[in-house]
């Protein structure tokens, strides 16, 4: 069974919206990522966090925000959604080496 | 600050040929290197990494890398390789323990069908 789940795990939301992106692992890691997905390219990282009720800003954080209530679930929120939001968005988790990342499913979001 | 690139976009495989993946990376230390595969509608799996010693690491599915500080690259291979192996790969890059990754823009193998 996966060990990174990742709800919803596709949406379509309105500009202006408020959209919440959750993610749970299983795996008992410390480390939690967010990373986008945009067609045709790589993945940057949104947000990430070391431990529970802490988060730290990635390469692109400027829209969005990140909730660490426990070491299991890590969240991204969007409290303004944007166009320029539409990609795909992978959680990932790793132990305290940070070497091996396992990621969830994706959840792809469609600003309209 | 630190970049990983993938010159090529795309790549065709054909059945039972070889398959060179190529990856370079900007980073003035000694880099944590790893690849990953992502499957047609599935999310992304760890194939192999790169921490320090031998600089040829073998991993799953039959890939191996390469790690030659020379020319700073990191290029991913495997032999013989298989349609199934038709994914898109990307190279990532860590400047440490305990330091996120940054990837790149990934290559997509595309099988080349007789």
């Amino acid at each position: 069974e996966a060990a990174v789940t990742q709800s919803p795990r596709s949406k379509v939301a309105v500009t202006g919206g408020k959209v919440t992106l959750s993610c749970h692992q299983t795996n008992n890691h410390d480390y939690m990522y967010w990373y986008r997905q945009d067609t045709g390219h790589g993945l940057r990282l949104i947000h990430y966090s070391y431990v529970a009720d802490s988060t730290e800003k990635g390469d692109i954080p400027d829209g969005y925000k990140a909730s660490r209530p426990s070491q299991e679930n890590f969240s991204l929120i969007l409290e303004l959604a944007s166009l320029s939001q539409t990609a795909v968005y992978f959680c990932a988790s790793s132990d305290i080496s940070g070497n091996t990342l396992y990621f969830g499913e994706g959840s792809r979001l469609i600003v309209v | 600050a630190q970049s990983v690139d993938q010159p090529d976009a795309h790549v065709t495989l054909s059945e039972g040929a070889s398959l060179e993946l190529r990856c370079s990376y900007s980073y003035s230390a000694a880099p944590y290197l790893f690849w990953y595969v992502q499957y047609p509608g599935q999310s992304l799996q760890f194939l192999l990494k790169y921490i320090t010693g031998d600089t040829v690491v073998k991993g799953t599915k039959g890939f191996e890398a390469e790690f030659r500080k020379s020319n700073s690259s990191f290029n991913l291979k495997k032999s013989p390789a298989h349609w199934s192996d038709s994914a898109k790969y990307f190279c990532a890059l860590s400047t440490g323990f305990a330091s996120a990754l940054t990837f790149g823009s990934g290559t997509k193998v595309i099988p080349c069908l007789p």
